[in-house]
């Protein structure tokens, strides 16, 4: 099956700081897409990532579709107590109707 | 507009018993996806519907499970003779034909006792 890896798992930072995640994948994605997951809620997408290559950011968001069509990073800048939760990367391989999912990474910020 | 949602938000069951779950689609939108997220895991896909064809069924976990997505909108996810392995939050997303960005429903945590 479809494999998804993303890391890290989790991160414990201090609100300020600049964050970090990705996600690769065992084969071509045509998209990408970065959601968050808040407690009792369902995933909200943050930002999508349609072409090779593309830079994308969503105010202290941003994220690429990496150029090999096989990964994907997430950048927070600037941190802020509301950004913890669980970020998701997702994506379609070429010829699949659902999106594939990573495991999440599990954001705790620290004021 | 309204964003997708679903119904009960929670359900409590005993094993044995069947359960029906429901999901409103963001209007206008022809795609419908369920998916199941376990405690502290990713989301694994269930069943896709776009528009009138047949649905994709390759993710449904065995043949307890069941859905149908009546005049093209509402949506039901049946689970039969549930077992507590099938307790977790069961998710519905919408999106438009192209299907490539999804919009999730808040889910329904099922707990099978």
């Amino acid at each position: 099956g479809q494999q998804l890896n993303q890391s890290p798992q989790s991160m414990f930072i201090q609100e300020g700081e600049d964050v970090s995640m990705n996600c690769t994948s065992s084969s071509i994605f045509n998209t990408w897409l970065w959601y968050k997951q808040d407690p009792g809620e369902g995933p909200v997408l943050l930002i999508a990532l349609y072409k090779a290559g593309e830079l994308t950011s969503n105010g202290r968001l941003t994220a690429q579709f990496g150029i090999t069509r096989k990964d994907s990073f997430l950048n927070i800048s600037a941190s802020i107590p509301s950004d913890v939760g669980i970020y998701f990367c997702a994506g379609h391989p070429t010829g699949a109707n659902n999106l594939f999912f990573g495991t999440g990474t599990r954001l705790t910020v620290i004021p | 507009g309204a964003g997708v949602s679903q119904s009960p938000s929670n359900k409590v069951t005993e094993k044995g018993k069947d359960v029906e779950l429901r999901c409103d689609p963001i209007s206008g939108h022809t795609a419908l996806y369920w998916y199941r997220q376990s405690l502290g895991q990713g989301l694994e896909f269930l069943i896709y519907f776009q528009g009138n064809s047949a649905p994709d069924k390759s993710g449904l976990p065995s043949d307890r499970f069941s859905a149908e997505r009546t005049g093209g909108s509402v949506s039901t996810l049946t689970i039969q003779r549930t077992q507590q392995e099938d307790s977790a939050v069961y998710l519905c997303a919408s999106s438009d034909s192209r299907g490539y960005t999804q919009y999730f429903g808040p889910g329904t945590r099922l707990t099978v006792l």
